[in-house]
């Protein structure tokens, strides 16, 4: 069975503060992708990356980064400098498109990442 | 670009009550979906179409719940009668198709309705 895991429930930061969102799956799949999706007080998911299961490649987009790392089964996620409008829930997502699971997302619980001033 | 359409944003109803939720895709989307994402807890997906038909309503309370997609485009999702355990924010997603690996199969999601049963 596919399953994502964000032990983290809650993270407390003070701006400018580096923070990293751990994120561990699990899945019997060799074709698999890999999400990031944020979500503000206002409750749309919005999309920060996707990584496919055959790209390791560290990604850097602005004061973003993800690790991508099949021999842990984890993505993880850090924040450089952190500001207060990265505060929001953050949900790691697993999707399987080519098993018959038709491009169903699994979602972990959520990181809820609060940046004071 | 439009994003996914939600209508309404906040709705409180009493048990036993009905209640319908909208949902417009982007455009050009085959794929469209309709997660549950109750307080604290992660999106599940509850009903998935591609065009018109179903292709994955394993975790929709069928009892109660009911969806339609009958253009292919514009969906409906309605809860009848409704339960105290329905209170949850209701996500509708999208994609350009089932498996289309040029983009990575990307599902980009409204900003929900907001479900409160009391």
């Amino acid at each position: 069975a596919q399953k994502v895991t964000q032990a983290q429930t809650e993270i407390s930061v003070v701006e400018k503060e580096d923070v990293t969102l751990d994120c561990v799956y699990e899945t019997r799949d060799t074709t698999y992708y890999l999400f990031w999706y944020k979500q503000p007080p206002s409750g749309e998911l919005v999309f920060l990356i996707r990584r496919n299961s055959f790209d390791e490649q560290n990604e850097i987009s602005g004061r973003y980064s993800w690790n991508f790392q099949k021999s842990t089964s984890s993505f993880n996620f850090t924040i450089t400098a952190s500001q207060v409008v990265d505060s929001a829930v953050y949900f790691c997502a697993l999707s399987d498109p080519y098993s018959g699971g038709y491009n169903k997302l699994i979602f972990g619980a959520g990181t809820r990442l609060a940046v004071h001033p | 670009e439009a994003g996914v359409a939600q209508s309404p944003r906040y709705k409180i109803i009493e048990k036993r009550q009905s209640v319908a939720f909208w949902c417009n895709p982007i455009s050009g989307h085959a794929t469209l979906y309709w997660y549950q994402q109750i307080l604290g807890q992660g999106p599940k997906l509850l009903i998935q179409f591609q065009n018109n038909g179903v292709v994955d309503d394993s975790q929709l309370p069928k009892d109660r719940f009911s969806a339609e997609r009958l253009k292919g485009v514009d969906s409906t999702l309605k809860i009848q009668p409704a339960k105290l355990e329905d209170s949850a924010v209701y996500l509708c997603a999208s994609s350009l198709g089932l498996r289309d690996s040029s983009s990575g199969n990307t599902i980009y999601f409204g900003e929900g309705s907001w479900l409160t049963v009391v």
